[in-house]
């Protein structure tokens, strides 16, 4: 069955500096997704992505974040500048339709 | 937006039992999943029930749209079941918003 992957699976990295979490979606799907999960707490959305640009983000998708599907198969999230409250769980997920969304595994972001 | 509300926060079981978790909200929706996050935070999904009944092995879910709240059943819980259920909806043209979970402890 086909499933969303994520890598790295965890990530340490520095305040100030920046990290790229990456994506590969299901292969038909048309509509990708960036959630976050601070340790303890629900699944948040970031922003969603389809056609090539932005369709919607939350108020927690500032400046700092950028999306970009860089080829037919990749869909990253970039921190430009990673701050200690960024440490999180970070969830892809696709989708074919507004339907059910599929979600990856994670990553683990971890600023120190 | 949307409130999603779930219940028990925290349930305790014993290997074998059955148990019911609710998810109720606030507004109409056209979407809605049932995930479990294992122990190793991973988010697996169970079901798409926007309306109506499904059942997945020992897994069952049912959703009253008109009512505005979901339950998902467990029967024969194992200690593989534990981890944290999470309900979540779309409304509109909103993204999945999730509920606060409920994090299920199944004892041997």
């Amino acid at each position: 069955e086909p499933e969303v992957t994520q890598t790295p699976s965890h990530q340490v990295t520095q305040m100030g500096q920046e990290v790229i979490l990456r994506c590969v979606p299901i292969s038909n799907h048309l509509y990708f997704y960036w959630y976050r999960q601070i340790l303890g707490q629900k699944v948040e959305f970031l922003v969603s992505f389809y056609n090539n640009e932005i369709s919607e983000k939350s108020e927690i998708f500032d400046d700092q974040f950028s999306v970009e599907r860089p080829d037919g198969s990749n869909f990253t999230l970039k921190i430009r500048s990673t701050k200690l409250e960024d440490s999180a769980m970070y969830f892809c997920a696709s989708s074919v339709d507004r339907g059910t969304e599929y979600f990856g595994p994670g990553t683990r972001l971890t600023v120190t | 937006g949307i409130q999603v509300e779930q219940s028990p926060p925290d349930l305790i079981l014993q290997e074998g039992a059955n148990s019911t978790l609710r998810c109720n909200f606030s507004d109409s929706v056209n979407n809605l999943q049932w995930f479990h996050q294992n122990p190793w935070g991973q988010l697996i999904n169970l079901f798409y029930i926007p309306s109506g009944t499904k059942q997945n092995g020992r897994l069952s879910a049912t959703t009253v749209a008109t009512e505005r709240y979901s339950l998902l059943y467990i029967s024969s819980s194992q200690t593989t079941d534990s981890g944290v259920y999470f309900c979540a909806v779309v409304s509109g043209n909103t993204p999945l918003v999730f509920g606060k979970g409920t994090r299920l402890s199944v004892i041997a």
